[in-house]
């Protein structure tokens, strides 16, 4: 069946470090893949996607790439910052079925300054 | 331009209480739903509605019922708490099913039932 893996956390890191949270994906045909962020006592808000092999997903310096070869969809940004601290959550969408969308478990950051 | 907006906040239920959970937006969504979010289980998808009228079971649908009578609206019932639907529920819509359309979600209500 389709799922969604990432890594768990909590993951912390200094201001300004360079950030990766590893999603990978199981999935019949091609899903569409998501970030979404989740603040601190507030609701999940999308921060990226890409819906084709190759895509790069881009938003508020954050990054994703479509990996379809691994089955991945990797988040990065360059350089954290305090207000980045968050939960994220991968999350993939079949493109013809809106009930099937799979979250993953989230993974919770913190930037330190 | 409220987005979506959910009542309440925070509910504490005795077991066998049954109460509704309120969720409205006002973006002309045709589609909504809810999700139970659980530590280390991301979201689950509880139930959803492609329209006025029309709703449909989620993965974990069994302990809640759903309505819509309206595009605005899409209240969630637990008929007979149990502690096993302590959670934090969202409610999210978007204008149409297409996996280009993003989802909203809600503030979401923390509910513990003892």
């Amino acid at each position: 069946g389709n799922s969604v893996t990432q890594m768990e956390g909590p993951v912390t890191l200094s201001e300004e470090a360079f950030l990766t949270i590893n999603c990978t994906y199981t999935a019949t045909g091609y899903p569409s893949l998501f970030w979404y962020v989740q603040y601190p006592g507030e609701g999940l808000q999308l921060l990226l996607k890409a819906t084709k092999a190759d895509d790069k997903g881009s938003n508020k310096g954050f990054e994703a790439t479509y990996r379809k070869e691994t089955t991945s969809f990797h988040l990065e940004k360059g350089s954290v910052q305090v207000s980045d601290s968050a939960v994220y959550f991968c999350a993939l969408m079949r493109k013809t079925s809106y009930d099937k969308v799979i979250f993953g478990p989230g993974t919770s950051l913190s930037v330190i300054p | 331009n409220a987005g979506v907006t959910q009542t309440p906040k925070f509910q504490v239920l005795k077991t066998g209480q049954s109460m509704t959970l309120q969720c409205a937006q006002d973006m002309n969504h045709e589609y909504m739903s809810w999700y139970r979010q659980d530590p280390g289980m991301g979201l689950r998808l509880i139930h959803y509605s492609v329209g006025a009228g029309i709703t449909d079971q989620g993965e974990v649908p069994n302990g809640y019922n759903v309505s819509r009578s309206t595009t605005e609206d899409f209240p969630l019932r637990l008929l007979s708490a149990a502690p096993s639907q302590t959670s934090v529920y969202f409610c999210a819509s978007s204008y149409s099913d297409g996996p280009r359309d993003e989802q909203y979600f809600g503030p979401g209500t923390r509910l513990t039932v003892t």
